[in-house]
């Protein structure tokens, strides 16, 4: 059964960092393309970043620079790297699957609260 | 950026009624197009994909159409499980944006 597991959400202060874990489990996160997608309070969905298999990653221009997308392939395991943070990133993050064949997003985790505050 | 313009932003319906959501895009994706419905502090949930395929485990009162970039999303005779918000996302070309949401409410 496919399974995607996210943590490491929670407060921080504007300007501080946050690393966001997702745990997959029946499937192989490397033979895949993954991706983050957030959504912040009472509001719609936002791309945030995709890993191809071969491991290249691509960025939402509003987290270029600031965001990194990386995976353990030993723990199938993808992670989400957020510094700078701003006020503006607080969202619930999903990790999920993107399907090769017309790029949905067949299988996502439950996500992870992220808020931006002081 | 590829836009999506949804509509109705809401819709009002009654169970058992016929209802049609519309995704527009800013420019022509061809097939590129997927739907998910969100249920309250839900994950999305994968509806149809490239315009007009159901997914596997998807029940067949669910049906979408279009290309380039008129598509819709129907929804045969509503059930009360359907209230809930629903999305398109394009998946032509990087960001991948999605639709602002149509929220479905029971009249």
């Amino acid at each position: 059964e496919v399974q995607l597991v996210e943590s490491g959400g929670g407060l921080v202060q504007p300007g501080g960092s946050l690393r966001l874990l997702c745990e997959a489990s029946g499937f192989t996160v490397s033979s895949n393309y993954m991706s983050w997608v957030r959504q912040a309070p009472g509001k719609g969905l936002e791309w945030v970043s995709i890993m191809y298999s071969g491991g290249n990653t691509y960025y939402a221009d509003s987290v270029k620079g600031r965001f990194t997308f990386s995976r353990d392939n030993s723990k199938n395991t993808l992670y989400l790297q957020m510094n700078s943070l701003r006020a503006e990133d607080t969202a619930v993050y999903y990790c999920a699957r993107f399907r090769l064949t017309w790029g949905e997003f067949d299988y996502w985790g439950q996500g992870t609260l992220v808020t931006v505050s002081s | 950026d590829t836009q999506l313009t949804q509509s109705p932003s809401s819709l009002s319906a009654s169970v058992g009624d016929r209802v049609t959501i519309t995704c527009r895009a800013s420019q022509d994706i061809s097939s590129y197009l997927n739907w998910y419905q969100q249920k309250p502090g839900k994950a999305p949930n994968l509806l149809i994909y490239a315009a007009s395929s159901l997914q596997s485990g998807v029940p067949s009162r669910f049906s979408g159409g279009g290309s380039g970039t008129d598509f819709t999303l129907t929804i045969s005779s509503l059930r009360p499980e359907d209230f809930a918000t629903y999305f398109c996302q394009q998946s032509y070309t990087t960001p991948y944006t999605f639709g602002q949401g149509t929220k479905l409410e029971i009249k």
